[in-house]
């Protein structure tokens, strides 16, 4: 099944320990993105990936890091949480980030991160 | 910083009747993306629709794109309790940003 596999499903963590959120598609799509979707505000982007090694600020990338070292695999880091990332996070995958071909996101089930 | 903004925010209406949201940007698109989500669940993708298109249809859905206006709209005939959801626009530029709305929440009873 063609599928954005994101994992924990669920996180309560402490501020300051360094946490990853590992992101997986096997549909062999160039294009990876992260979201984090706030009440009222909608999804907002972190960080993108056109390919491996090619990763892009999204709007809201501080605190966070990424990394793209194979295509199926697009990991979300947090050096150093703090309360104010308490959000759900989603990673989504494209064949071409929506711009050329014309092709919609498939996304993960989510990841609900809390820090205390 | 958003560029799509629904509205209304929330629609209440009964089953069999006809479901209208708005999504409205600021910037030059490449193509403009209607989303569903379920309950705070990953999003589910509707319909696409080209920056060169004015209305696309698919199955009960039909979405229109004024460019001019940069609005769209999605139209859900017939509705269901099943398509109780939030429905986001999201918008593709050149640069290969997508930036999504604060969306529309949905709800058809029974």
């Amino acid at each position: 099944e063609a599928q954005v596999t994101q994992n924990p499903r669920y996180l309560i963590t402490v501020t300051g320990k360094k946490l990853t959120v590992t992101c997986s598609q096997n549909m062999n799509h160039e294009y990876m993105s992260w979201y984090r979707q706030d009440p009222g505000l909608g999804l907002r982007q972190i960080y993108y990936s056109m390919n491996v090694e090619v990763t892009d600020k999204g709007d809201v990338p501080e605190g966070y890091k990424v990394s793209r070292k194979e295509k199926r695999n697009f990991p979300l880091i947090l050096e150093s949480p703090s309360p104010n990332q308490t959000s759900l996070y989603f990673c989504a995958s494209s064949p071409d980030g929506g711009s050329l071909g014309g092709y919609g996101y498939t996304f993960g089930s989510g990841t609900r991160l809390t820090v205390v | 910083s958003q560029q799509g903004e629904e509205d209304p925010q929330a629609l209440s209406i009964q089953e069999g009747e006809n479901a209208t949201m708005n999504c409205s940007y600021k910037t030059s698109i490449n193509n403009l993306q209607w989303y569903r989500q379920n309950s705070g669940r990953g999003l589910v993708h509707l319909i696409l629709i080209r920056s060169n298109e004015r209305e696309k249809h698919s199955g009960r859905l039909r979405v229109t794109l004024d460019t001019s206006k940069k609005s769209s709209s999605l139209l859900i005939t017939a509705s269901r309790a099943a398509d109780t959801a939030s429905y986001f626009c999201a918008t593709v530029t050149g640069g290969f940003k997508t930036i999504f709305g604060a969306g529309t929440r949905l709800f058809v009873k029974a």
